[in-house]
């Protein structure tokens, strides 16, 4: 079955410098979703990437999905604290089932 | 705005007994889903359900699990007989209709714990 490897697996950073994650399948993906969870929260849907080369931006956080559809990337520019959690990358699938990667914990440093 | 409630909170059970974890999905939603989340670990898929009948349930997903929608607002995940390595915590999620289906809504989740 499907599966999206994600890296790094953590990141600390101080406040006001960038980060990003990336998920990475070894097939092409109909589409790739991103979620964020605050420590001891639930997952919050972020946003749905469908399209080749596709870039989205939601104030500070910039999505993109590869030419080939096989891997994409979440940068966030000048973090906040706000902003700690895990995100996750995911796919949704035809049947209704969503699979998750294994998240980037990010820690943000005042 | 609306949102997917979880009851209880945390569930504390003994290996072997059966366990209910209810979720009452957003009004007009159409898709209902169970996840869960071991501590620490990514979210693993349970299974989807629409129009009263399961649509797609991962491996995890064995005969000691069922799901149920009882009534026009609740939807339940039972484990029959619980065992050690169910100890995690339980997301409910719903989704809409008409092209946002896949925009899901995860709610605060129940803890359950096996002893």
């Amino acid at each position: 079955g499907q599966q999206v490897m994600q890296i790094p697996q953590y990141q600390h950073v101080q406040e006001g410098e960038d980060f990003t994650t990336y998920c990475n399948s070894s097939t092409t993906l109909s589409n790739i979703q991103w979620y964020k969870q605050r420590p001891g929260g639930h997952p919050v849907f972020l946003i749905q990437l469908v399209k080749s080369g596709e870039v989205k931006k939601q104030k500070r956080l910039t999505f993109q999905f590869g030419e080939a559809k096989k891997n994409s990337s979440l940068h966030i520019t000048a973090t906040q604290t706000t902003d700690v959690g895990t995100y996750f990358c995911a796919v949704f699938t035809g049947g209704f089932k969503t699979i998750f990667g294994a998240g980037t914990r990010l820690f943000v440093k005042a | 705005e609306p949102e997917v409630t979880q009851t209880p909170s945390h569930q504390v059970t003994q290996m072997g007994q059966e366990v209910i974890l209810r979720c009452v999905p957003i009004s007009n939603h159409l898709y209902f889903y169970w996840y869960r989340q071991i501590l620490g670990q990514k979210v693993e898929f349970l299974v989807s359900f629409y129009n009263n009948e399961i649509s797609e349930k991962s491996e995890i997903f064995d005969d000691q699990f069922s799901v149920e929608r009882p009534d026009g607002s609740n939807f339940t995940l039972k484990i029959r007989s619980t065992k050690l390595e169910d100890s995690a915590m339980y997301f409910c999620a719903s989704s809409g209709a008409q092209g946002l289906h896949y925009e899901q809504y995860f709610g605060p989740g129940t803890r359950l714990t096996v002893t």
